[in-house]
C-alpha cells in the first residue's frame, strides 16, 4: 500500500491566481496520476506525472494552465493556473505500481471566487 | 469519451438487502476495477476483475464482467449502513502504456439502518 499526503486539503483562491498542489508519498512509485472532480461528477484525468519528463495530458488539459512537475519517485505538484471559477473542483492525487490498484490522497477542494 | 456509463445514478436500500450498480464501458480493456469513495474523501480500491475473468468475489462484494456487452456489475450483498458512499467503476484500456484508468459516473448509494 501507499500512504499519501495531498496539500492543501482545501483552499480558497481569487480568480486569476494560481495554486499549486503538492503530493508527497511514503514509497517510491512508478505511477503517479492527476484527476479532478467537479461536484457531483467522476474523476477526469487531467495528466500522468512522468519522473524527470513533461507529462503527459489527456484530451482537453494543456500545460500552461495545468503545469504539472515530477522531480522523483515519490513527489509531485500540480499548479492550476490563472484560475476561474469554472476550476471549482477537488483535484485528486494518484498513485500505483501497477494500473492494477491505484491510491489516492484526500484530495484538494479547491473553491476559485 | 473518459468516462463510462453507470447506473442507477443513485440507490437507496435498506439495511440487509442487496445492492446491484452497474457500469458500461466503450473501449477493449485489461482490466475494470471498482472504487468506494466516501463523502469528501479520497477513492479506496475494492475489486478487480481482469478482462478474461467473468465474476469474482471478496467478502460480501461481488462483480461480473461482460466483455462482450462491455458491462459490468457490482453486488454488495446484505448491505449495512457504512457501506453508503459512492462507488465507480475504472477501466485500464488495452494497449494503454501508461496504465490510466478511466473512471465512470458513480452510483451513490444510500443504506438506511
Amino acid at each position: 500500500s501507499a500512504v499519501i499526503s495531498q496539500k492543501p486539503s482545501r483552499d480558497i483562491c481569487q480568480r486569476g491566481t494560481s495554486l499549486t498542489i503538492q503530493c508527497q508519498v511514503d514509497s517510491q512509485v512508478t505511477m503517479m496520476f492527476w484527476y479532478r472532480q467537479q461536484p457531483g461528477q467522476s474523476l477526469t484525468l487531467i495528466a500522468t506525472a512522468n519522473q524527470g519528463s513533461e507529462a503527459t495530458y489527456e484530451s482537453g488539459f494543456v500545460i500552461d494552465k495545468f503545469p504539472i512537475s515530477r522531480p522523483n519517485l515519490t513527489f509531485s505538484t500540480l499548479t492550476v493556473s490563472n484560475m476561474s471559477p469554472e476550476d471549482s473542483s477537488i483535484y485528486l492525487c494518484s498513485v500505483g505500481q501497477t494500473n492494477e490498484k491505484l491510491f489516492f490522497g484526500s484530495g484538494t477542494q479547491l473553491s476559485v471566487l | 469519451s473518459q468516462q463510462g456509463e453507470e447506473d442507477p445514478q443513485a440507490l437507496s436500500i435498506q439495511e440487509g438487502e442487496n445492492a446491484t450498480m452497474n457500469c458500461s464501458y466503450k473501449t477493449s480493456i485489461n482490466n475494470l476495477q471498482w472504487y468506494r469513495q466516501n463523502s469528501g474523501r479520497g477513492l479506496v480500491h475494492l475489486i478487480l476483475i481482469r478482462s478474461n475473468e467473468r465474476e469474482k468475489h471478496s467478502g460480501r462484494l461481488r462483480v461480473t464482467l461482460d466483455t462482450s456487452k462491455k458491462s459490468s456489475s457490482l453486488l454488495i450483498t446484505a448491505s449495512r449502513a457504512a457501506d453508503t458512499a459512492s462507488y465507480f467503476c475504472a477501466t485500464a484500456d488495452r494497449g494503454s502504456t501508461l496504465g490510466r484508468l478511466y473512471f465512470g459516473r458513480g452510483t451513490q448509494l444510500t443504506v438506511w439502518p
